[in-house]
């Protein structure tokens, strides 16, 4: 069966460090991987997606960035954390056509 | 452009009692349809989805959700509600069979009394 991890599961980090959050799939193979942001009380926005090894789309403009350097593994980055990059960040996996998304346990991202 | 619109911020229902969570989609085409479950802290599990064919269709957890292409709407039902199912609900449309891009609703908050 198919599973998805993601870590850290917590994080605490002061405004202008680094970030490096990710996200492994076992049990499928070629899957899409989306990068989604949950900010407290709101819905679930978008930041990326990867049809493919090094293939990245972004969906907003923002100071993180994302890599795909194998094909189960998906990478979220920052090279100078905001404030504003506070929040819970979910991870998920598909093998289209159709049949859904499925999500990582999240990480909770807090920026000091 | 597509959306979709949750109109119900937060609900609260008795356990035992009956539960309709609304969700309405703007869409182009013949969508494909989602509901999600979210506890607190925790990731989205998916419940079901519609693609095509019977319009009424059954999930996990006792759930079930009819598709009404004239009223653009997904809404999900239960007949009783138990204590456990508190948790954030969130409505998705699919907009593309190659991306398996999602665009979701903002969700609602179900609150249940004992």
């Amino acid at each position: 069966s198919q599973t998805i991890h993601q870590w850290p599961a917590t994080l605490v980090q002061p405004v202008g460090s680094p970030l490096s959050l990710e996200c492994t799939v076992e049990g499928t193979s070629n899957p899409n991987l989306y990068w989604y942001r949950q900010a407290a009380g709101r819905g679930l926005q978008l930041l990326f997606y990867s049809v493919g090894i090094g293939q990245i789309s972004s969906e907003v403009p923002q100071n993180l960035s994302a890599s795909r350097p194998q094909d189960r593994q998906f990478i979220l980055s920052s090279k100078k954390l905001l404030l504003s990059d506070s929040g819970f960040y979910l991870c998920a996996w598909s093998v289209p056509p159709g049949l859904g998304q499925f999500f990582g346990p999240g990480t909770r991202l807090t920026v000091l | 452009a597509q959306s979709v619109t949750q109109p119900d911020i937060h609900i609260t229902v008795s356990e035992g009692a009956s539960l309709e969570l609304r969700c309405n989609y703007s869409y182009g085409a013949t969508p494909y349809l989602f509901w999600y479950v979210q506890s607190p802290g925790q990731g989205l599990q998916l419940l079901l989805k519609y693609f095509s064919g019977d319009t009424l269709v059954q999930g996990i957890k006792g759930f079930e959700a009819e598709f009404k292409r004239s009223q653009s709407s997904f809404n999900l039902r239960k007949p009783s509600v138990h204590w456990s199912d508190a948790a954030e609900y969130f409505c998705a449309v699919g907009t593309s069979y190659n991306t398996d891009k999602l665009i979701f609703g903002t969700g609602t908050r179900l609150q249940v009394f004992p």
